[in-house]
């Protein structure tokens, strides 16, 4: 019954490789999110999507690219791997109503460490 | 953008003890929560707390939107409370949700 599950939960690859990163939450949720955690440990966003619409976009390389098939569903891409991508990615979930509140609650899956070599 | 500070950085404690770790933003919130990553790396939720007071178990935080902070209160530490625990905000107005993260507190307990 895990609420948002992420596939590969570890990713080594070598440099200039494509890779995806796949994220799933059984929530019932509008939102999805990607955020990367850096080997200091900052988190930062990257994507949020509202049912399958892009609405969050960061100042992150046009080598990454999240699709979201169904509002299940938000996958990430990346094309081009390079060492500085090496992370821990991050999907989570929430609700978000018009009304706010603890709809806002964001919950987050395991994480994906990827290496790149 | 909002920006988030977490104080202290590091905290060290012995199994049994209290402790306050306190989180200042700069801005309005529409939402904020506190977070613990445990050792192997997961990141749980542990308040929605824009405004007020909550408490579960061992662990209550207070927000004072007003003041702009946030502390997250933890008793009779257990060596399973180790870890990060970061503040994460949503600056207010339209921000789909956007959260900043604060840099984090490590906690350490000892036996």
């Amino acid at each position: 019954d895990t609420a948002v599950s992420q596939t590969p939960k570890y990713l080594v690859t070598q440099m200039g490789n494509d890779k995806s990163i796949k994220c799933e939450q059984n929530l019932g949720h509008d939102t999805m999110y990607w955020y990367k955690q850096d080997s200091k440990k900052f988190l930062k966003i990257m994507f949020s999507y509202n049912n399958k619409e892009l609405i969050i976009n960061e100042t992150v390389p046009n080598r990454f690219s999240p699709k979201s098939p169904d509002k299940a569903h938000l996958n990430l891409h990346i094309n081009s791997l390079e060492l500085g991508d090496s992370a821990v990615y991050f999907c989570a979930s929430s609700l978000r109503s018009l009304a706010g509140g603890p709809s806002d609650t964001q919950y987050f899956g395991p994480g994906t460490r990827l290496t790149v070599l | 953008g909002i920006q988030v500070e977490q104080s202290p950085p590091d905290l060290i404690l012995q199994e049994g003890a209290n402790s306050t770790l306190r989180c200042n933003f700069s801005d309005s919130v529409n939402n904020l929560q506190w977070f613990h990553q445990n050792p192997w790396g997961q990141l749980i939720n542990l308040f929605y707390i824009p405004s007020g007071t909550k408490q579960n178990g061992r662990l209550s935080a207070t927000t004072v939107a007003t003041e702009r902070y946030s502390l997250l209160y933890i008793s009779s530490s257990q060596t399973t409370d180790s870890g990060v625990y970061f503040c994460a905000v949503e600056g207010g107005g339209t921000s789909y949700g956007k959260l900043t993260f604060g840099q984090g507190t490590i906690l350490t307990v000892h036996p």
